[in-house]
């Protein structure tokens, strides 16, 4: 375990699904992100909160909405969502937006179908 | 914005090869920067770090990298990989404000 925990690990959803993927971090860090994880592409930043409160939202399409109710738990709730979404979805954290690394979950694997 | 530039995207070698992969970075700045990596089916997980100091970082599994500040480059090394060296690798750079990763190189090493 590295600290951060995702669930599920795995998801399929259809289309019209309302789901949400649960990320908790136990390090005590004051930022957490979402990053999306394409195969042959670049990780792509989705969504930055620090002191639990959103400071990047990087272009992403409103089927994705991210929840930061506190410093140690992060959500990202998915509603009619494309098959193209289907990806790994990584959550991280960090201490002060990173300056010293972040930390990895082991993410939640999804399929829209 | 910064970039960060890894030239490999898959690289296949025998076991006991020695390896380099290559990253550059854009920015011209102060930085911090990481090698991560991501073993089969597994999490993104720190390989190596370079804060300052000497440029000749050490990490974890006998990888190192080296701190070139005229090249904007920051390459892993092993001198000899095993099998289980298999996996994706990641770069990554930060200037404070954000983190910017590489496209990632697959490595895959025959036994």
């Amino acid at each position: 375990e590295t600290g951060v925990t995702q669930t599920p690990r795995h998801l399929v959803m259809g289309m019209t699904n309302k789901k949400s993927l649960k990320c908790e971090q136990h390090l005590g860090h004051n930022a957490m992100y979402w990053y999306k994880q394409s195969a042959k592409k670049p990780l792509e930043l989705m969504f930055v909160y620090s002191l639990e409160e959103r400071v990047e939202n990087n272009s992403v399409p409103s089927r994705f909405s991210p929840e930061c109710p506190n410093s140690s738990h992060l959500f990202l709730h998915l509603h009619t969502l494309q098959p193209e979404d289907s990806a790994l979805y990584l959550c991280a954290s960090s201490q002060d937006m990173g300056w010293d690394g972040y930390t990895f979950g082991s993410g939640t694997r999804l399929t829209v179908v | 914005a910064q970039s960060v530039s890894q030239h490999n995207h898959h690289v296949i070698l025998s076991e006991a090869a020695s390896l380099e992969l290559g990253c550059n970075y854009s920015y011209g700045g102060t930085v911090n920067l990481f090698w991560y990596v991501q073993y089969p089916g597994q999490h993104l997980q720190l390989l190596l770090k370079y804060f300052s100091g000497d440029p000749l970082v050490k990490g974890i599994k006998g990888f190192e990298a080296e701190f070139i500040k005229s090249k904007f480059s920051f390459n892993l090394r092993k001198p000899s990989v095993q099998w289980s060296d298999t996996a994706e690798y990641f770069c990554a750079v930060t200037d404070g404000n954000q983190f910017y990763f590489g496209t990632g190189t697959s490595l895959t090493v025959i036994p």
